[in-house]
C-alpha cells in the first residue's frame, strides 16, 4: 500500500519558470517531510524538510508547502535552472516509528 | 570520506547465488539506513540501525534478507539465495540521530545496483 503518492512521473518546464512537484499522502499520523532529489546513478540529496506545524518552508530557490487537511505537499522551484533537471521523491514520516515512506518521484526536466 | 561509501557500485550474479553489499556511513552518524529501489518504483525500507539498539527489521521482504552493523560503523545486507525479483537498487542512508525523532536527514551513498541473471 503506497501511503505517498507522487502522481505525475514527469514534468516538463521551461528555464527561468516556476516548477511545481506535489505530493499526496494517507496517512494522517506523518509528521515529518522531506524532498530530495536524485541525479542517475547518485543517491538522492536531501533538498528541503517540512514539520507538520508548519504550513510553508523555504530555502533560497526552493519552497515546500504543506497542506494537512488535504495531505497534501508541494515544491516550488522558482526560477527553475537546468541543473534542477533530476528526480524528485517526497517522503513522510510519523513520529513514533522509524521508517521513511517515499513516493515513487517525480522527473523534472528543465528546458534551457 | 565525507559521505555514505557503498560497494560494490553494480553486481551482477546468477539466481540462487549469496550477495552481500557493503555501506560505510558518515563517520559520527549513529543512524543507518538500508533501502531497495525496484524500477520504477519508490525507495522501499527494509531495516534500520540506531546505535547499539535493537534494529528494525520490520522491512525485510522475507528471511532470505539480513543485514548486520558492528556499533556505529560498518554495515553489510547479505542476501542469501538470490531470486530474479531481487534485482534493485540498494541504497543505504545515515544519519546524525534517530532520524526520524530528531527530523535530521538522512545522507545516502551511490547505492549497489545488483542483477540476478
Amino acid at each position: 500500500d503506497q501511503q505517498v503518492k507522487q502522481n505525475s512521473p514527469s514534468l516538463s518546464v521551461q528555464e527561468g519558470r516556476i516548477s511545481i512537484l506535489n505530493c499526496d499522502y494517507t496517512n494522517s499520523m506523518f509528521d515529518y517531510f522531506l524532498w530530495y532529489k536524485k541525479y542517475p546513478a547518485e543517491g538522492p540529496t536531501f533538498l528541503i524538510s517540512i514539520s507538520s506545524i508548519k504550513d510553508k518552508n523555504e530555502d533560497g530557490r526552493f519552497t515546500v508547502f504543506l497542506n494537512k487537511s488535504a495531505k497534501h505537499l508541494s515544491l516550488h522551484i522558482v526560477p527553475s535552472q537546468p541543473g534542477d533537471s533530476a528526480v524528485y521523491f517526497c517522503a513522510a514520516s510519523a513520529g513514533t516509528g522509524n521508517q521513511f515512506y517515499f513516493g515513487t518521484g517525480t522527473s523534472l526536466t528543465v528546458i534551457p | 570520506g565525507a559521505g555514505v561509501s557503498q560497494s560494490p557500485s553494480n553486481k551482477v550474479t546468477e539466481k540462487g547465488k549469496d550477495v552481500e553489499l557493503r555501506c560505510d556511513p558518515i563517520s559520527g552518524h549513529t543512524a543507518l539506513y538500508w533501502y531497495r529501489q525496484r524500477l520504477g518504483q519508490g525507495l522501499e525500507f527494509l531495516i534500520y540501525f540506531q546505535g547499539n539498539s535493537a534494529p528494525d527489521k520490520s522491512g525485510l521482504p522475507s528471511d532470505r534478507f539480513s543485514a548486520e552493523r558492528t556499533g556505529e560503523s560498518v554495515s553489510t545486507l547479505t542476501i542469501q539465495r538470490t531470486q530474479q525479483e531481487d534485482s534493485a537498487v540498494y541504497l543505504c542512508a545515515s544519519s546524525r540521530q534517530g532520524t526520524v525523532r530528531s527530523n535530521q536527514p538522512q545522507h545516502f551513498g551511490d547505492g549497489t545496483r545488483l542483477s540476478i541473471l
